[in-house]
């Protein structure tokens, strides 16, 4: 199965700046099924972005995502205060479909 | 718009079953996959499986094979995750997602609220 990583763990930033996430496949996704999703304490989580760089419905634009291969972002231009929470990839390439352990974003 | 609306919590003893419903209000049920996807306490999200309810075909991760049985009743636009022989690792928030006509090829767009289950003597 594909394993992802995920770095940093934790990204500490203020409202307004921008936050760089990073996720790493073990093996090359041979299409762009990687998608990103947020997730806040007691909550399920929230798809945000499919197909490497496709918003999900009612997303606002801050977020952003590219990638290709092994190496994914997702951008977020400038944070507000809801943004802070973790944020997970996942590819669906192959079966399983599997996520990345998370980076937590953090004031 | 689809919302999934998800059984309550359980507590269940080691060795024993548990069943989770996922009940699907508006839009199309059946055409689109539902996903079930673990996430134990203070971890990370594990896909456990997913059906078609259309055509009841089903998916399971190696890990859960022979342990999980996944149905669907399309009459009343609700997808079952049944688990058994429990263990105290299987104790975690269980979520219904709804993915598109491929159940491994998905990104889950819709969620529900998530079930937990714990598993305790």
């Amino acid at each position: 199965e594909i394993v992802l990583t995920q770095s940093p763990g934790t990204l500490s930033l203020s409202p307004g700046e921008r936050a760089t996430l990073s996720c790493r496949a073990s093996q090359r996704l041979s299409n762009t099924y990687l998608a990103w999703y947020q997730q806040k304490p007691g909550q399920a989580p929230r798809l945000l972005i499919y197909s490497t760089s496709s918003r999900a419905p009612g997303i606002p634009d801050r977020f952003s995502g590219s990638g290709s291969g092994t190496d994914f972002t997702l951008t977020i231009s400038r944070l507000e205060p809801e943004d802070f929470a973790v944020y997970y990839c996942q590819q669906y390439v192959t079966s399983p479909p599997t996520f990345g352990p998370g980076t937590k974003v953090d004031i | 718009q689809v919302q999934l609306v998800q059984s309550g919590a359980e507590v269940k003893k080691p060795g024993s079953s548990v069943k989770v419903s996922c009940k699907a209000s508006g839009g199309t049920f059946s055409s689109y996959a539902i996903s079930w996807v673990r996430q134990a306490p203070g971890q990370g999200l594990e896909w456990v499986g997913g059906i078609i309810p259309f055509f009841g075909t089903a998916n399971y991760a190696q890990k859960f094979q022979g342990r999980v049985t996944f149905t669907a009743d399309k009459s009343t636009r609700t997808a079952y995750m049944e688990l058994s022989g429990l263990r105290s690792e299987d104790t975690a928030v269980y979520y219904c997602a709804r993915g598109g006509v491929v159940v491994t090829a998905s990104a889950f767009d819709i969620w529900g609220q998530g079930t937990m289950v714990t598993v305790s003597s």
